[in-house]
């Protein structure tokens, strides 16, 4: 079956660091991939993502490229924010079948002034 | 881009009563809703997956009598905790997707609190 394993966290980093969040997976044939962000409180919203191999999603300072040799979708971002505080996860989903999309544990992240 | 609107975003009950979330998508038709749960630092998983005018498909050891869905349009699926009791304290999620789109966008949330 499919599954997403994501670098166990919490994260804990100073304003401006960068960040890298680990992100593999394991599914058959070719599937979506996703990162979502959850600020405390709050529901899910889609960070970014990409939909075929060699595939960058960007969005708001953070990539992630779709690497299917190393089955991975880590997350980058060159210099984060107090406000980039919040619970990422990693994401897979078929659009072949059902769609049911499968997460990862999330990653806490915590940015220090 | 397509919206999913999700209600209550938070809800306290007793125990022994019942709690309905609404999913509602905005601008776009969603044939299937995904209803998950999250339980406090651990990720989704999903629940049942919700079929515009046909019976809820639920997950392994996720109990039908006890969460009923209901999707009888195809802007409308409804989640409803039937007696409830302290151990459904949960984060109660749904998602969506367009059919224009690829990915699926998720409602806010509801977070129930069983007292």
């Amino acid at each position: 079956g499919n599954s997403v394993t994501q670098m166990e966290g919490p994260v804990t980093l100073s304003e401006e660091a960068f960040l890298t969040i680990n992100c593999t997976y394991t599914a058959t044939g070719y599937p979506s991939l996703f990162w979502y962000v959850q600020y405390p409180g709050e529901g899910l919203q889609l960070l970014l993502k990409a939909t075929k191999a060699d595939d960058k999603g960007s969005n708001k300072g953070f990539e992630a490229t779709y690497r299917k040799e190393t089955t991975s979708f880590h997350l980058e971002k060159g210099s984060v924010q107090v406000s980039d505080s919040a619970v990422y996860f990693c994401a897979l989903n078929h659009n072949t079948n059902a769609g049911k999309s499968t997460f990862g544990d999330g990653t806490t992240l915590t940015v220090k002034p | 881009g397509a919206v999913v609107s999700q209600h209550p975003s938070r809800v306290i009950c007793k125990s022994g009563t019942s709690v309905k979330i609404e999913c509602r998508s905005l601008d776009f038709q969603a044939t299937t809703m995904f209803w998950y749960r999250q339980f406090p630092k651990q990720s989704l998983m999903l629940m049942a997956t919700s079929n515009e005018g046909s019976k809820a498909t639920y997950e392994q050891g996720v109990e039908k009598d006890k969460f009923l869905i209901n999707h009888a349009s195809l802007t409308l699926s409804t989640l409803t905790v039937t007696s409830a009791h302290p151990e459904d304290s949960s984060f109660y999620i749904c998602s969506a997707r367009d059919r224009g789109q690829r990915g699926y966008t998720f409602g806010s949330g509801t977070r129930l609190t069983v007292v």
